[in-house]
């Protein structure tokens, strides 16, 4: 069973500071990883896309991708308590790049 | 209308019950998504369709049957169903090159979903 892993918090920052959200999966032929953000009772909705290792940034966004250690992450600068929300990470599987596997999310808290 | 819609936001219905979910994407894309998002459990892919052909079918109940008219449209028939069915269903849309692998264009883009109540 191809899996993503993420802790499911909730992760508590303050207003203004970084934000580390981190996932780990299982299927070394995955290329393609998503961040979504989904606020309760909504749909997810796409922050970041990386396929390849190393940083990629959008914003206040940064995506760091180690394919080698099979980890992902997401950091939010400056964070903000519009912020608060789940994120899911998602992994392409090798057995179709259309089949993606989610984890189960992990819960960002922004305090102001 | 933009992006992708799903109709009904909220559906009630007993066991006994026969009644559709539908999905329409306003994108241009060419590949529709059916995901089903339980409390405490991670999205499952349901069913993929490309050009209007379902591609993937992962293990999904026959109670469950999902039709693709056309490239823009996508339902999910429901019959039978178990209380444990009960969920939010998430409709999603890409656009497939022909090239296949990973592309940003590629990104799956979801509607507001049907959260279904199963009595």
């Amino acid at each position: 069973q191809k899996e993503v892993e993420q802790n499911s918090g909730p992760l508590s920052v303050p207003e203004g500071a970084i934000a580390s959200l981190n996932c780990t999966y299982s299927d070394r032929g995955s290329q393609s990883f998503f961040w979504y953000r989904q606020y309760s009772g909504k749909s997810p909705e796409l922050i970041m896309f990386i396929y390849s290792n190393g940083d990629k940034e959008d914003g206040r966004f940064t995506a760091q991708l180690n394919k080698a250690s099979q980890y992902v992450s997401l950091l939010i600068r400056d964070s903000q308590p519009s912020d608060s929300a789940t994120y899911l990470c998602a992994v392409n599987s090798s057995g179709g790049f259309q089949k993606l596997v989610f984890g189960t999310g992990t819960r960002l808290l922004v305090s102001p | 209308e933009t992006g992708v819609t799903q109709t009904p936001r909220h559906l009630v219905m007993g066991m006994t019950n026969k009644k559709s979910l539908k999905c329409e994407q306003h994108l241009g894309h060419n590949a529709m998504y059916w995901y089903k998002q339980s409390a405490k459990k991670p999205l499952e892919l349901m069913f993929v369709y490309n050009f209007k052909e379902q591609t993937e079918n992962n293990s999904v109940p026959s109670r469950f049957s999902p039709e693709c008219p056309n490239s823009s449209h996508l339902f999910l028939h429901l019959h039978t169903l178990q209380p444990e069915d009960s969920a939010l269903y998430l409709c999603a849309s890409s656009q497939v090159g022909l090239a296949g692998g990973p592309n940003i264009q590629e990104t799956q883009y979801f509607g507001p979903g049907t959260r279904l109540l199963v009595l």
